[in-house]
């Protein structure tokens, strides 16, 4: 079946500007999670989703980021104001249960601020 | 210090060796324990999941988990050029995982 995907695979955009990265995750998973991954470092928690209520915001780094999924199914991850340094590949996960393990990953969305 | 720590590498071995990977963790609340395998721009791939302590095989790939240790490795037996990856460990008590660095692997024919 298909996988996790994501959109757009790559992002450029310019300091101050407003951002949406978009997840579909596998068909009736319930759990879905949001990572972040700098160059040469294992990819950071930001957010997970068990439906549409998120379980776990605790690594998000500011009030400029915040993610929803309204539906229990596709999440957007929003940033405003974006910084050169949310640079990253930012990554979402979906998982059949919401216990941790076995979290499929997509393929990634690869945001660069100029 | 890291909750996970993973020695970054990088790994360079002859095509057929046996590759032995290993992360160290600080956190006893961790009960599942996985390990994904990541190509160049491309998203981690699940590899292999365990749970409790002991030894978990699927095919040329082993898991070991000792948890009284806090210690997990994962070993690739005849290993081949398209193993040439980033290995990357990842444990979690409830929801969030936390990876370690990664290692990376380079297997040459």
């Amino acid at each position: 079946g298909a996988g996790v995907s994501q959109t757009p695979s790559n992002k450029v955009t310019e300091k101050g500007k407003y951002v949406e990265l978009r997840c579909d995750p596998i068909s009736g998973h319930t759990a879905l999670y949001w990572y972040r991954q700098s160059l040469g470092q294992g990819p950071e928690f930001l957010i997970y989703f068990q439906g549409t209520g998120a379980a776990d915001d605790s690594g998000l780094p500011n009030d400029r980021f915040f993610a929803v999924r309204p539906e229990g199914s596709v999440s957007t991850l929003k940033i405003q104001r974006t910084e050169r340094g949310d640079s990253a590949v930012y990554l979402c996960a979906s998982s059949p249960t919401g216990t941790g393990g076995e979290q499929y990953f997509g393929p990634g969305t690869r945001l660069t601020v100029t | 210090q890291k909750e996970v720590e993973q020695d970054p590498g990088p790994l360079s071995v002859p095509e057929g060796a046996i590759v032995s990977l290993n992360c160290t963790y600080s956190n006893s609340a961790f009960q599942y324990f996985m390990w994904y395998r990541q190509y160049s721009r491309k998203g981690p791939e699940l590899l292999m999941y365990t749970y409790s302590s002991g030894n978990k095989e699927d095919g040329r790939f082993t898991a070991q988990v000792d948890k009284s240790s806090k210690y997990i490795s994962l070993f690739i037996r005849d290993s081949q050029p398209s193993d040439s990856a980033t290995y990357l460990c990842a444990m979690t008590s409830y929801g969030k995982l936390t990876f370690g660095q990664g290692t990376i692997l380079t297997v040459h024919p």
